[in-house]
């Protein structure tokens, strides 16, 4: 089974600086990978994803992830942090065959932003 | 239009009670879910339907018994409730359920058993 590890549980950034949340994944196959957010007392909503096409995927609200097979990992980045980017963070990937999807999620980051 | 609703958003019940949490989508998808997120964020798939058939069942008690009256809908029906069922109960929605496919989450439905 396919698996992702997402480093760092909580992470703080100042409003203006980089923002790098890690996720590393697990699998046999070549993965499809996803970046969601989730604000406070809302549901899930898709950043990015990678479907083997572009390595360097641009999402929306200005974040970006880069897949690099030989560090096995899909880190997601924005270049300066906005206090309507606190959130929690969840890389996950997805396996199955048509019909049978299903998404495995990393335990999330949780992103502050410092004023 | 919220694309994936779910009712109720709260639901505070005590233990050894039935109840139902509903979930709609107008995207016109052929697959939904039900996801589970614990007290410490973690999110695990419980069950898929596509096309109103069971596709995916992930080890969930029998207490738990989804039904997909149409592919617009799926509802979550749990027996004899639990202390450790208290969580956020999730629907979602994928357009074919293939893996490159975009989820779309609804807002979630607090659980809360006494």
């Amino acid at each position: 089974a396919q698996s992702v590890t997402q480093l760092g549980s909580h992470v703080s950034v100042s409003e203006g600086a980089l923002v790098l949340l890690r996720c590393n994944y697990s699998s046999s196959v070549p993965p499809y990978l996803f970046w969601y957010v989730q604000y406070p007392n809302q549901g899930l909503q898709l950043l990015l994803k990678y479907t083997s096409a572009a390595t360097l995927v641009k999402g929306i609200n200005g974040f970006e992830a880069e897949f690099k097979k030989s560090e096995t990992s899909f880190h997601l980045t924005k270049p300066s942090a906005h206090m309507s980017d606190a959130a929690e963070y969840f890389c996950a990937v997805s396996e199955g065959g048509f019909g049978n999807e299903k998404l495995t999620f990393g335990t999330g980051t949780r992103l502050t932003i410092i004023p | 239009d919220t694309a994936v609703s779910q009712t109720p958003k709260y639901l505070v019940t005590q233990m050894g009670n039935d109840k139902s949490i509903k979930c709609e989508q107008n995207l016109g998808h052929d697959t939904m879910y039900w996801y589970k997120q614990d007290s410490k964020k973690f999110l695990k798939i419980m069950f898929s339907y596509n096309n109103k058939e069971l596709i995916i069942n992930e080890t969930v008690p029998n207490r738990f018994s989804p039904k997909s009256p149409d592919k617009a809908h799926l509802n979550l029906h749990i027996n004899s409730l639990e202390l450790g069922d208290s969580a956020v109960y999730f629907c979602a929605s994928s357009q074919d359920g293939v893996v490159t496919d975009t989820q779309y989450f609804g807002p979630g439905t607090r659980l809360t058993v006494l």
